[in-house]
């Protein structure tokens, strides 16, 4: 089966570091999403991008915050300066409307777990 | 996108049908109902949609009330690997690509 890679599966940070997550979507999926999730605040969407033009990224903090896709294979994450607050898994989905249906599933990576102490 | 509200946890027996109930009662004409679950640890994963009429595929049977306002998701022979939260999302069509997720069900698949 096709999958979403996300790297790194694990981050551990200092607060103030850089963090920079990755994500290569499905080959031939033009709309990403990123996804944050904790505890507390459950799935919550933070940008998304069709063509790899961003689309909503309402919910992104975005004094710290950026997103980005350089390329059709490449969706990054990246958040400087980190803050213990932004422990959290990250889910990068891809998906397509090119299949027949407007509407289609999207398909989730395996997160990256951040951990900023 | 309307709001979805689901229980927040079901148990089932191994081998029985799950059941998992949803209301979405502010739904619009063009809003398709969507089902993912998210076993632990794992991103979450696409199950089934539907827009009006009952869906089947080889994971579970979507069944959608006439009026819209409910449906059910069901997972027609439960095993211990079905254990996941389950979240029924209500999104809109044509150019909105959204999918909020809401709390979910806790499905416990019992021995």
């Amino acid at each position: 089966d096709a999958r979403v890679t996300q790297t790194p599966r694990h981050k551990v940070t200092e607060m103030g570091q850089e963090v920079t997550m990755r994500c290569q979507p499905i080959l031939g999926h033009n709309t990403v999403f990123w996804y944050r999730q904790t505890m507390m605040q459950g799935l919550e969407l933070l940008a998304y991008f069709r063509n790899r033009a961003p689309l909503d990224d309402s919910g992104m903090p975005k004094d710290r915050f950026s997103a980005e896709m350089p390329d059709a294979t490449l969706a990054t994450l990246k958040i400087q300066p980190s803050e213990p607050r932004d422990s959290a898994v990250y889910f990068c989905a891809s998906g397509s409307r090119d299949r027949g249906s407007l509407n289609y599933g999207y398909t989730f990576g395996s997160g990256t777990r951040l951990t900023v102490v | 996108d309307a709001k979805t509200t689901q229980p927040p946890s079901m148990d089932c027996a191994e081998g029985r049908a799950a059941n998992l109930p949803c209301n979405h009662s502010t739904i619009s004409g063009n809003e398709y109902v969507y089902w993912y679950r998210q076993i632990h640890s794992q991103g979450p994963q696409y199950i089934i949609h539907g827009l009006k009429n009952n869906e089947t595929n080889e994971m579970a049977s979507l069944i959608i009330t006439e009026d819209r306002k409910s449906s059910t998701l069901i997972l027609p022979h439960a095993t211990l690997r079905d254990t996941a939260v389950y979240y029924c999302i209500v999104r809109g069509g044509g150019s909105n690509y959204k999918l909020t997720f809401g709390k979910g069900t806790l499905l416990t698949v019992n021995p």
